[in-house]
């Protein structure tokens, strides 16, 4: 079956510092969402992207879809404390219905 | 508050003990899913509801069982419950036209199974 994974497993930075994690498919994915979950809170959606080699930004985030398609990425610049916890990606096959949630980066920031 | 809510917010059972948690998805959206998260792990997916109907399932165990009532609610029923099966239960509602806004996480039932 499809299977999502994420690189690393774990990130500290210090606060200003950039941070990027990875997201790997086996499969062709048709798209993929990518989530914030807080320590102690439940994943909040953050984007989804469609298109093979999709940018799309908010704030300090840019996500990327990559020209395969099976490939994603998170890049957070000049990190604050707030944006600890950690990042799930999902990603959803062409022929799946609901989407695959990988195993998650969580990212530490320190002041 | 995502409008996804889930009772009880924490759980505290003995072995083979049976629970039931419950889930009232966001106003207007048809879809339930059921989600557990173990300890520093991601999300599993186990079973998903669609307007009181089955709809899809993934690595859910045959102790465990779902329903979706007409009112939309859902509950998870886990029986002869194990150590390990103490984790975070994560309920997700999505709109009527698909997933385009991602699920809706409720705040989770925590089950400690001692």
């Amino acid at each position: 079956g499809q299977q999502v994974m994420q690189i690393p497993q774990y990130q500290h930075v210090q606060e200003g510092e950039d941070f990027t994690t990875y997201c790997n498919s086996s499969t062709t994915l048709s798209n993929i969402q990518w989530y914030k979950q807080r320590p102690g809170g439940h994943p909040v959606f953050l984007i989804q992207l469609v298109k093979s080699g999709e940018v799309k930004k908010q704030k300090r985030l840019t996500f990327q879809f990559g020209e395969a398609k099976k490939n994603s990425s998170l890049h957070i610049t000049a990190t604050q404390t707030t944006d600890v916890g950690t990042y799930f990606c999902a990603g959803r096959g062409n022929y799946g219905q609901n989407f695959v949630f990988g195993p998650g980066t969580r990212l530490s920031v320190l002041p | 508050d995502s409008g996804v809510t889930q009772t009880p917010k924490h759980l505290i059972t003995a072995t083979g003990q049976r629970v039931t948690l419950r889930c009232s998805p966001r106003s207007g959206d048809l879809s339930v899913y059921w989600y557990q998260q173990s300890l520093d792990q991601g999300l599993q997916f186990l079973i998903q509801y669609y307007n009181g109907e089955e709809r899809a399932k993934g690595n859910i165990l045959e102790r465990f069982s779902a329903q979706q009532f007409p009112d939309l609610h859902s509950e998870l029923n886990l029986s002869s419950l194990e150590l390990g099966d103490s984790a975070l239960y994560f309920c997700a509602s999505s709109a009527p036209d698909g997933l385009e806004h991602g699920y809706t996480f409720g705040s989770g039932t925590r089950l400690t199974v001692v």
